[in-house]
């Protein structure tokens, strides 16, 4: 089916280890994003990519990196998790246009011990 | 910088009746459009309704509505003839024309009661 998916859908993963959350859409969508949800803060963006092998910074991007070798995958990559990353990630899409609603996958509950 | 507030954090209502929920941006930006999203316990985000501001017209999605006022910087959702499964988070956006990128405010949790 078409869609958005995320895997994991839960990981646990202690300071220090490099975490990557993965993140894939099958619409063919130019713009990707990813998100943060803590409580109080809604969804903050952490980085977003408008095709593949562009990506650029949003609200919060310290300690994240990301790629987008391939237009239909955007994975995040937590260098050296740290606690303060322990949240509910969230990725999403949306076509180029002036007005196109971004499409959110399940996300992706981390918890760093 | 664009931002989104939303000053109730939690919100009940009775099944069967009518609640609005409060969304306020603040923009210098003349067009742009703004969105609810419902966010349930299974943590989903589902678009719920959007308005673009060039519009007079407030949308309506079945019992879904809003009350856009562009001059108030306002946007808010009524929900009418609430039910049990409208509980969830509900998430005020705002997104520039061709900008991609969402503002979301910081949520309102809504009870519906049986």
């Amino acid at each position: 089916d078409a869609g958005i998916t995320q895997s994991p859908r839960y990981k646990i993963t202690e300071t220090g280890r490099q975490v990557t959350l993965m993140c894939h859409q099958t619409w063919s969508h130019s713009y990707m994003f990813w998100y943060r949800q803590d409580l109080g803060h809604g969804l903050r963006l952490i980085y977003y990519s408008a095709a593949a092998d562009i990506t650029d910074k949003g609200e919060v991007p310290d300690g994240y990196v990301v790629s987008r070798s391939k237009t239909e995958n955007f994975p995040l990559t937590l260098e050296s998790a740290t606690r303060s990353q322990t949240s509910v990630y969230f990725c999403a899409s949306s076509d180029s246009g002036s007005s196109q609603p971004q499409h959110f996958g399940d996300g992706t509950r981390l918890s760093i011990l | 910088a664009q931002t989104v507030t939303q000053s109730q954090p939690e919100m009940s209502v009775q099944e069967a009746e009518t609640v609005t929920l409060s969304c306020t941006y603040d923009t210098s930006e003349s067009n742009y459009y703004l969105f609810w999203y419902k966010q349930p316990p299974s943590r989903q985000m589902i678009l719920v309704i959007r308005q673009e501001a060039y519009k007079q017209q407030n949308a309506t999605e079945n019992r879904f509505s809003v009350n856009f006022q562009k001059a108030a910087k306002s946007f808010s959702l009524k929900i009418s003839d609430s039910q049990l499964g409208d509980t969830a988070m509900y998430f005020c956006a705002f997104m520039k024309p061709y900008g991609q990128n969402f503002v979301f405010g910081p949520g309102t949790r809504l009870s519906v009661l049986p």
